[in-house]
């Protein structure tokens, strides 16, 4: 089925190690975005790519790093992972003009110890 | 971006109608008004889209009052797997198309 697909679904850090959430969709949306959500909270924006070659701050951006590897792929790299960053991330793909909004993967569960 | 403000929760019974409605005094023009569901452990998922009037699909209808400063999703006779967190965003085409989600409705549905 088209749609996003994230990996991996779950993942335990230790404190200080680096690791990288892949992002595809394959409905050739030009728009991408990483979000955050933590307990009881709704999402928050960390980056996004509003096309290939473009790469933006959304509202959480520090201690994450992106590249968006082509227009299929947006990746999401933690440097230095602290505790603080323990939460589901969200990957979406949208057209980018607006219309019939984002759809989004499944998520990937860090626990950071 | 138009922030939104939506009540925290609701509550309603299996086979009522559910309106949620949401404002967004700061709308732009060229700005869509978008509802989406989560349940959890799960990503959002697309409703209903709309920019004016009533805008219906199988599943709710959306409508938008003409000042386009508020929306109010309608779920007709919901059942219990319609519980589950309802966010209303605005935004629309170019860079500053980068939704921004608040903290949405937590509908509970009882029998």
């Amino acid at each position: 089925n088209a749609g996003v697909t994230q990996t991996p679904k779950f993942q335990v850090l230790k404190t200080g190690q680096s690791m990288t959430l892949q992002c595809a969709q394959d409905m050739n949306h030009n728009s991408m975005y990483w979000y955050r959500q933590d307990p009881g909270m709704g999402l928050r924006l960390i980056y996004y790519s509003a096309s290939e070659g473009t790469t933006d701050k959304g509202e959480v951006p520090n201690g994450y790093n992106v590249s968006r590897l082509n227009k299929r792929e947006f990746s999401l790299r933690l440097e230095s992972a602290a505790p603080s960053q323990t939460s589901v991330y969200f990957c979406a793909s949208s057209t980018g003009d607006g219309i019939d909004g984002y759809t989004f993967g499944s998520g990937t569960r860090l626990t950071v110890v | 971006l138009a922030k939104t403000t939506q009540p925290i929760s609701m509550d309603s019974y299996e086979g009522q109608e559910v309106n949620i409605t949401c404002s967004h005094n700061n709308i732009a023009t060229n700005d869509y008004i978008t509802w989406y569901q989560q349940f959890p452990s799960q990503g959002p998922r697309f409703i209903i889209q709309g920019y004016k009037t009533k805008v219906t699909n199988e599943v709710a209808s959306l409508f938008i009052p003409a000042d386009r400063k508020s929306s109010t999703l309608s779920l007709p006779r919901v059942s219990l797997s319609d519980t589950a967190v309802y966010y209303c965003l605005v935004g629309g085409e170019g860079a500053t198309n980068k939704l921004i989600f608040g903290t949405g409705t937590l509908l509970a549905v009882q029998p």
